[in-house]
């Protein structure tokens, strides 16, 4: 069974430009996260879907993000415009229960670098 | 709201020492608690879960006690090994998210 993947490993752009990360969840999990660690600290909550809908997009840090999950497959996260405090460590879980029913499956992470 | 705190590293061991790395949380409610391990190279994995006060999880050899008493999931490995050269964060589930901790670096030196 795949696990799950994330695109790009790694990803360095210039601020201005914008960027977008993929996350191919494990198929059939219904629940698929974003959190971000930056510089070593805690890993961070973005958002979380069930199946394409948005279940809590609370820790979204502005409007510059924008997550996607169409079709409840595969789901992107842009970053337009980027800002030097967006680099960090992207990454993606997905879990076929909730967060209390079971353990989330991680990818390996994208890491943005702006410049 | 929920949050875990996790002792600052990095942490340096010789090999076959005594491991603890120490994890206290904050929450509403009555969280889960996890340790995730990243080893080199890869996305984090699942260590171990208690999902109630006075349990105790383990895998690997390593061991973490929920005390709802102290608020504590500390994670404890009697001897640890190279091959245990990894991040560790500690983890706290609520209704909806997972919140961790900042990760603590073990290195586990021959």
């Amino acid at each position: 069974e795949a696990g799950v993947t994330q695109f790009p490993s790694h990803s360095v752009i210039e601020k201005g430009q914008t960027v977008t990360l993929r996350c191919d969840p494990i198929s059939g999990h219904d629940n698929l996260y974003w959190y971000r660690r930056v510089m070593g600290k805690e890993i961070k909550f973005l958002l979380h879907f069930v199946k394409e809908s948005k279940q809590d997009e609370s820790g979204m840090p502005n409007n510059r993000f924008l997550a996607e999950r169409t079709g409840g497959t595969y789901s992107t996260l842009k970053v337009q415009p980027a800002e030097l405090e967006d680099s960090g460590v992207y990454f993606c879980a997905s879990s076929q229960g909730g967060v209390n029913t079971g353990e989330l499956f991680f990818g390996e992470g994208s890491r943005l670098t702006v410049l | 709201g929920n949050s875990v705190t996790q002792m600052e590293g990095p942490v340096t061991l010789s090999e076959e020492a005594f491991l603890t790395i120490n994890c206290t949380y904050t929450a509403t409610g009555y969280p889960s608690l996890f340790w995730y391990v990243q080893y080199p190279g890869e996305g984090l994995q699942l260590l171990l879960k208690a999902t109630k006060a006075d349990d105790k999880g383990s895998n690997k050899g390593f061991e973490a006690t929920y005390r709802k008493e102290t608020t504590s999931f500390h994670l404890e490995k009697g001897s640890v090994q190279v091959s245990d050269s990894a991040v560790y964060f500690c983890a706290l589930s609520g209704s909806n998210d997972m919140r961790f901790g900042a990760g603590t670096r073990l290195t586990v030196k021959p």
